[in-house]
């Protein structure tokens, strides 16, 4: 099945710095790929989505670029700021199972913007 | 758009009793609810798959005669977890879809304490 690899754990930045966060996926049938991020105790909110027919997505500060040759994608957030502290979650889509797509979860990052 | 209540958002009871939590999509129709639990500062774990009208589908681990899932209507899926003991103390929240190609919107979770 579909496993997902996310890098790093932690990830500490200047406010106005990027931050970048990897992902890996190992089946290659996977073809949609969201970004959630989750504040302590809420839900996790989708920020952003690809698809495997398309390499790079941006809204505002917010991009996602995917390689489906290495099956990987990456998660860029430039001009942080201190809302964007948060744990941030990737995940792929499984093939069909039993009529059904599912997601699976990377480990998430936790991302602290300092002031 | 694309609401998802859970309720109750905090429970607590005591070891063997059984704690019903409810999913809604306050404004669309869910063809498809998914059901995660979340250890503290760890990922989301998929437990189960429900489509409206028919049997959820459990992930391999997951005892379904323990975590008994329903799904009466495109707007509502129930978890209930029967003889509830410490170990199954957890935040567990929902997902709902309208389709495979739309994204999963998650519910505000259900922080469950056995005692």
């Amino acid at each position: 099945g579909e496993n997902v690899e996310q890098h790093p754990s932690t990830l500490s930045v200047q406010e106005g710095d990027s931050a970048v966060i990897k992902c890996t996926y190992s089946d290659s049938a996977s073809n949609y790929f969201p970004w959630y991020k989750q504040e302590l105790g809420k839900r996790p909110q989708l920020i952003i989505d690809i698809r495997s027919n398309v390499g790079e997505k941006k809204d505002q500060r917010i991009a996602v670029t995917l390689n489906k040759t290495a099956k990987h994608f990456s998660l860029h957030i430039t001009e942080t700021q201190p809302e964007d502290s948060a744990v941030y979650f990737c995940a792929a889509s499984t093939g069909w199972v039993q009529g059904a797509q599912k997601l699976v979860f990377g480990q998430g990052t936790r991302l602290t913007i300092n002031p | 758009g694309a609401v998802v209540s859970q309720h109750p958002s905090w429970v607590i009871c005591k070891s063997g009793t059984s704690v019903k939590i409810e999913c809604r999509s306050l404004d669309f129709q869910a063809t498809t609810m998914f059901w995660y639990r979340q250890f503290p500062k760890q990922s989301l774990m998929l437990m189960a798959t429900s489509n409206e009208g028919s049997k959820a589908t459990y992930e391999q681990g997951v005892e379904k005669d323990k975590f008994l899932i329903n799904h009466a209507s495109l707007t509502l899926s129930t978890l209930t977890v029967t003889s509830a003991h410490p170990e199954d103390s957890s935040f567990y929240i929902c997902s709902a879809r309208v389709s495979p190609r739309e994204p999963q919107h998650f519910g505000d979770g259900t922080r469950l304490s056995i005692l």
